[in-house]
């Protein structure tokens, strides 16, 4: 398809964990992203893994990228009510262009 | 703090009026970006410029323009504003080709259209 393109919602218990999982376009993307947007404020950036990786962990991130089917996961362990915000899974195309998913809402319940 | 600076944080205006918002990209930054957010539609991509010259467009509206000045600050022009233009707008920079090319966003304009 032609968008970027995530669940907009999910909800799991504190101490959870949650994933939250994004399908891409562009075969040729040179870098993916999630970014973090809190209640009012802009959108902050996560993490990121480059293309030639199947996976990167950052303390209780884990991104998985599988690019054969194009689709890019986020693995939040121990989730925490802080977690609490919305998800976008971004792509920058071969054309330099970046393109975002909808967003996900995460909301973690005690 | 992302070091982009966007004004003004609020802005409430009537139907067929025109206003202007302004961006000033992270120190460095040569390109910068314009998106939309809206409820239903998420995040929208309007516009994209480099070091002055438009590089991309996407779903912008004939009413809406922008331009990115000398000094690299840009500015999104909405004019004769519908009700459904209210929406939060951002502004993102980025270096370009250097390091992993993210965008760093300010923290938005709320424009709300009576």
């Amino acid at each position: 398809g032609e968008d970027v393109e995530q669940s907009l919602f999910l909800s799991v218990r504190e101490g959870d964990s949650s994933v939250i999982n994004c399908t891409y376009t562009d075969s040729s993307s040179t870098y993916l992203y999630w970014y973090k947007q809190e209640p009012g404020a802009g959108l902050q950036l996560l993490t990121y893994i480059f293309s030639n990786m199947d996976m990167k962990q950052d303390q209780r991130l884990t991104v998985l990228l599988n690019k054969k089917d194009k689709h890019l996961s986020l693995r939040i362990a121990d989730t925490q009510t802080g977690d609490s915000a919305i998800y976008f899974c971004a792509e920058r195309g071969h054309n330099n262009d970046m393109r975002f998913g909808a967003g996900t809402r995460l909301t973690v319940k005690p | 703090d992302s070091g982009v600076t966007q004004t003004p944080k609020h802005l409430i205006t009537a139907t067929g009026q025109r206003v202007t918002l302004r961006c000033s990209p992270r120190s460095g930054d040569l390109s910068v970006y314009w998106y939309q957010q809206s409820l239903d539609q998420g995040l929208q991509f309007l516009i994209q410029y480099y070091n002055g010259e438009e590089r991309a467009k996407g779903n912008i509206l004939e009413r809406f323009s922008a331009q990115q000045f000398p000094d690299l600050h840009s500015e999104l022009n909405l004019s004769s504003l519908e009700l459904g233009d209210s929406a939060l707008y951002f502004c993102a920079s980025s270096s370009e080709g250097l390091g992993t090319g993210e965008l760093f966003f300010g923290e938005g304009s709320r424009l709300t259209v009576l």
